[in-house]
């Protein structure tokens, strides 16, 4: 089993540019987690998917911020214009179904740098 | 909402055993995870408690008091590569974290 897989792995841009974090969960899973992790504020929920389907995005910070999953094994998290406030590590996390026991698995993160 | 309150960093030697608290206020709860990470790398699944007590799991073990809202991660025979984060995360219909203790382990 391959995890979850996530690109780039490293994302250095300047303010203002596009900037697209992609992700392949684990085959079979059904939810999807995209998560944002600073020294300030930890590991937090952007947005979640379940069967493709956006079910809480309260935790996106503001309009720049959008994500899709158009098909059940690729998500894209898209930040536009990006901001040098946007540095952080994003996380990719996939689980198997809603029961409370269903761990999550996170992909290796991708360290976006905004200059 | 909900709030996780952890220690931010913790100190332990080697062969030792460490405890790390969590508490939390939510406005649902089901279920209490621990989850490990190492610098520059993701996080990964230690442990999931959803009624009280202890689940034991080799070296680790995960404590549950779900009237206490607290929580508690042990970690016996401590070894040098158990330096690292540890997370408290509370589930609702989402996994909320908390900030994270970061645990050394001295020689």
């Amino acid at each position: 089993d391959a995890g979850v897989i996530q690109s780039p792995r490293h994302e250095v841009t300047e303010m203002g540019q596009e900037v697209t974090l992609r992700c392949k969960p684990i085959s079979g899973h059904n939810s999807l987690f995209w998560y944002r992790q600073t020294m300030m504020r930890g590991l937090e929920l952007l947005i979640y998917f379940n069967n493709n389907v956006p079910i809480d995005d309260s935790g996106m910070p503001e309009d720049r911020f959008s994500a899709k999953m158009p098909n059940a094994s690729f998500s894209t998290l898209k930040i536009q214009p990006s901001e040098p406030r946007d540095s952080a590590v994003y996380f990719c996390a996939s689980r198997s179904g809603l029961a409370g026991t269903d761990t999550q698995y996170f992909g290796p993160g991708t360290r976006l740098t905004v200059l | 909402g909900q709030n996780i309150d952890q220690p931010t960093e913790m100190t332990a030697t080697e062969g030792a055993i460490v405890q790390i608290n969590c508490t939390y206020q939510t406005s649902g709860f089901n279920g209490l995870f621990w989850y490990q990470q190492h610098a520059g790398e993701a996080p990964t699944f230690l442990s999931y408690n959803v009624l009280d007590g202890l689940e034991e799991k080799g070296r680790f073990s995960s404590f549950l008091s779900r009237s206490k809202g607290y929580s508690y991660l042990l970690l016996k025979e401590l070894q040098m590569k158990d330096s690292a984060s540890y997370l408290c995360a509370v589930r609702d219909e989402k996994l909320t974290f908390g900030t994270g203790t970061r645990l050394t382990i001295i020689p």
